[in-house]
């Protein structure tokens, strides 16, 4: 399996409260990416980074930040939780797209539930 | 973005094959890619064909691509309670990152 790890694996918090989720990995992978899992709508992709400090928005960015400072580590963060963040958040990565499919990697999961 | 659909979903019979299928809307050269969720887990990379194949088979899965008809199938034969999990079709354009992925079909396997 691919080195990654997330944390916390569990969550609950109230509306409101900030949130940071953290994917650390060991591969040494140029993208990181963050995706939220809800039922019926498969896997959707919230923010991605392409190295340090170089980041962009996926199609569910609204809500959430993303810093990466270090090549290991991509933090995710909700400012102010809201109940439909209620939700799973799974961390990829993967190397550099064009060579042979570059498939992407994925954590745990993160279970998130915002009261 | 691109669009891929699954059938929501499958049960089969312990012993059986089953054959999960999917199709997508890019008609540029393509990854398509075939994960596995288990309860509670994360996704788990199964096997990926590229669209200048017809066919690759590992073990148990063969996948399947019609390329005039955009479709993808993936089966698995002699398929065991283990393999009762989620099963997720995505594709990535040739040189791109992004993943557009199915919602995801769920196979459930009974004795």
């Amino acid at each position: 399996d691919a080195g990654i790890t997330q944390s916390p694996r569990h969550k609950v918090t109230e509306t409101g409260t900030p949130v940071t989720l953290r994917c650390h990995q060991t591969e040494n992978h140029r993208y990181m990416y963050w995706y939220r899992q809800d039922p019926g709508h498969g896997l959707r992709l919230i923010h991605y980074s392409y190295g340090v400090k170089d980041t962009d928005k996926g199609e569910v960015s609204d809500g959430y930040s993303v810093s990466r400072s270090k090549t290991e580590d991509f933090l995710l963060t909700l400012e102010s939780a809201t109940s439909s963040q209620t939700s799973v958040y799974f961390c990829a990565i993967s190397d550099s797209p064009g060579e042979g499919g570059q498939p992407q990697h994925f954590g745990d999961g993160t279970r998130l539930s915002i009261l | 973005g691109e669009d891929v659909e699954q059938s929501l979903f499958l049960s089969v019979r312990e012993g059986d094959s089953s054959v999960i299928n999917c199709t997508y809307t890019d008609s540029s050269s393509t990854y398509l890619y075939w994960y596995k969720q288990e309860p509670g887990a994360g996704l788990q990379l199964l096997t990926y064909i590229f669209s200048n194949m017809d066919m690759k088979q590992d073990q148990r899965l063969t996948v399947l691509l019609n390329k005039k008809d955009k479709h993808l199938s993936l089966r698995i034969a002699d398929t065991q309670t283990g393999d009762s999990a989620i099963y997720f079709c995505a594709e990535t354009p040739l040189n791109d990152y992004k993943l557009s992925f199915g919602a995801g079909t769920t196979v459930t396997v009974r004795a």
